[in-house]
Parts: C-alpha cells; structure tokens; sequence
C-alpha cells in the first residue's frame, strides 16, 4: 500500500486566493482526520469524517475552511479566501476502527 | 487545544545514552500513544498502550502509564543519531481512534 497520499506538498498563494489540498487515504480505512500543525498552536485537528460523514468539525477555525469526502478514497480541505495566518503544514490521517492512526507527508502551505 | 503536554520540550543526548520523555493528560483515557516525527515528514505510529495495561516493550521502546496520575512516559534506550526527532503523546478516550489528542511534542536531538 502506498500510505495517505496528498497532494500537493508544497503551496504558495497570495493572500485571497482559493486553496484546495488533497488526500487518499490507505484502501480499508474509514475514518478520515485533517490537521494543522505550527510551532505557536502545534498539532490541532481540524475535521474528522467517517464513512465519508463529517463527524467533528469544531477544529475548523472560521467558515473560510471547508472540507469534503465525496468518496471513500477522496477527500479535500479548501481555504477560500486564504489568509497569511493560515500558513502551516496540512496533514491528512487515517484509520480502521481501533487502531492507530496513519499520517500523509502533508502539505506544506504559505500563504503570502 | 492540547490535552497532552510533553516534558521537557527538548532534550539533548549521546548516542548509546537513554532517553525519557513523559507525557501528562488531564481526562480519563481508553489508550494512549506515541508518534514520531522526523523533520518535515508526517507523524508515524511508534506504540499503543491501553488503559488497563501499565508497562508495553516494542524493541528498544518502554512505555509505561499510570493512570491515577494521569501520566505516560516513552523510554528509547540505547539511542542513535537516527532516533532525532519529535516524539508526541497522543490521548483516545473513545477506543476507537476516532479523535486523538495530541501533545505538544518533546524535540530530541541525539549527537554522535
């Protein structure tokens, strides 16, 4: 199995601009976790989905987040319109039930 | 915000020495796990210890948790130069992995 995939890992944007990052997550899992990490506010979660429903999205920070699953093998968080502030690194996770959870590489956003 | 909190942040060592870091969460749990994460990569599963379980061995990894003082520590022994990164606790208090909390990460650097 290739592991989480996303796509890109690397974005720079002007601030205002729409930014969609993407994700595949290993074959089987059902549940499906978007994070953002920086060094002031470290590793938050922001949505979780399983079986493709959104089950938790109090993490998202303003309505200028969105996220969806239109498929178990497919997923987007999108930032429109993007702001410096939201420069960070995106990670994608996923899991079975139970278990551990499996990070992509993430994707490494600046926003300027 | 971060249920788990590191200690210390940072820790500095030889190669061959151990090393300690411990964790400290505040709501009662089902598991609790450890992640690595090398620079500019994605988070990797290290080990998971449940609730009723007090001590877990994987290779050169000890972790023990006592759940009345709501605290973990993840021992490496023999350390190597490859063993550098940041290691962060993670809380689940479901069972299901469904909404990990993690902490704030401890940066460990080993030197040859």
């Amino acid at each position: 199995d290739a592991g989480v995939i996303q796509s890109p890992r690397h974005e720079v944007t002007e601030m205002g601009q729409e930014v969609t990052l993407r994700c595949k997550p290993i074959s089987g899992h059902n549940s499906l976790f978007w994070y953002r990490q920086t060094m002031m506010r470290g590793l938050e979660l922001l949505i979780y989905f399983n079986n493709n429903v959104p089950i938790d999205d109090s993490g998202m920070p303003e309505d200028r987040f969105s996220a969806k699953m239109p498929n178990a093998s497919f997923s987007t968080l999108k930032i429109q319109p993007s702001e410096p502030r939201d420069s960070a690194v995106y990670f994608c996770a996923s899991t079975t039930r139970g278990s551990e959870q499996f990070f992509g590489p993430g994707t490494r956003l600046t926003v300027l | 915000s971060q249920q788990g909190e590191e200690d210390p942040q940072a820790l500095s060592i030889q190669e061959g020495e151990n090393a300690t870091m411990n964790c400290s969460y505040k709501t009662s749990i089902n598991n609790l796990q450890w992640y690595r994460q090398n620079s500019g990569r994605g988070l990797v599963h290290l080990i998971l210890i449940r609730s009723n379980e007090r001590e877990k061995h994987s290779g050169r990894l000890r972790v023990t948790l006592d759940t009345s003082k709501k605290s973990s520590s993840l021992l490496i022994t023999a350390s190597r130069a490859a063993d550098t990164a940041s290691y962060f606790c993670a809380t689940d208090a479901s069972g299901t992995a469904s909404k990990l909390t993690f902490g704030t990460g401890t940066r460990l650097q080993v030197t040859l």
